[in-house]
């Protein structure tokens, strides 16, 4: 079974643009986390998706963003970027809805704003 | 919210040798606990969990030991090899949906 995709695994952007980044969560898993993470603060909770809802949400400002498709697909979005937003964003999936299951990482997507 | 603090942040050991790597915890609501290695260039590898009601979990040379009474849970690597070099993460997850806090990290490294 293929494991978990991100597209793109890296990505450039300049101080104010915005990027979207893509994940495919293993087959038949229906639940979709984000996670940002930096040399300084480590891996962080961004978003889960479950039935195209999001169901938490980490303690990021809005100009981060998700949503998850009908296939299970999702995407995140972050808009006006910041240097700080540099970082490798990770998507994992979970196989169950139900609370506390493992989830499984992909590779990431690694952004450098400049 | 929930806080996971992990020591040692690095850890160096001979080929052979045993690793033990400790987590704690500030939420007793979490029941979920997971462990990852992580690679240079590769996303966190779930390599060993445990839940709430399970006092020890043993899978060849990993085991994960957690006492809840302490709010602390460990990572057990026995007879280390080489490319058991990695960066390894502990986590907690409860009520919060799918949510997981991670401790810091551990470099391990293991000398031939």
């Amino acid at each position: 079974k293929a494991g978990v995709t991100q597209t793109p695994r890296y990505l450039i952007k300049t101080r104010g643009q915005q990027v979207t980044l893509s994940c495919s969560p293993i087959s038949g898993h229906r639940s979709v986390s984000w996670y940002q993470q930096t040399p300084g603060q480590g891996l962080q909770f961004l978003f889960e998706y479950f039935s195209e809802t999001q169901r938490n949400k980490g303690n990021f400002p809005g100009r981060f963003s998700g949503r998850q498709f009908s296939n299970s697909r999702s995407e995140m979005n972050v808009s006006t970027l910041e240097l700080g937003d540099s970082a490798l964003y990770l998507c994992a999936s979970t196989p169950l809805g139900s609370l506390g299951s493992e989830q499984y990482f992909g590779p990431g997507t690694r952004l450098t704003v400049t | 919210g929930e806080n996971v603090e992990q020591h040692p942040s690095t850890l160096s050991v001979q080929e052979g040798d045993s690793a033990v790597i400790k987590c704690t915890y500030s939420d007793s609501a979490s029941n979920y606990f997971p462990w990852y290695k992580q690679e240079l260039g590769k996303g966190p590898q779930l390599i060993i969990d445990i839940r709430s009601n399970v006092g020890e979990k043993k899978d060849q040379r990993i085991a994960v030991t957690l006492n809840k009474t302490a709010k602390h849970f460990s990572l057990h690597i026995t007879e280390t090899q080489p490319e058991d070099s990695a960066v390894y993460f502990c986590a907690a997850s409860g009520a919060a949906g799918n949510k997981l806090t991670f401790g810091g990290g551990t470099r391990v490294l293991v000398k031939p």
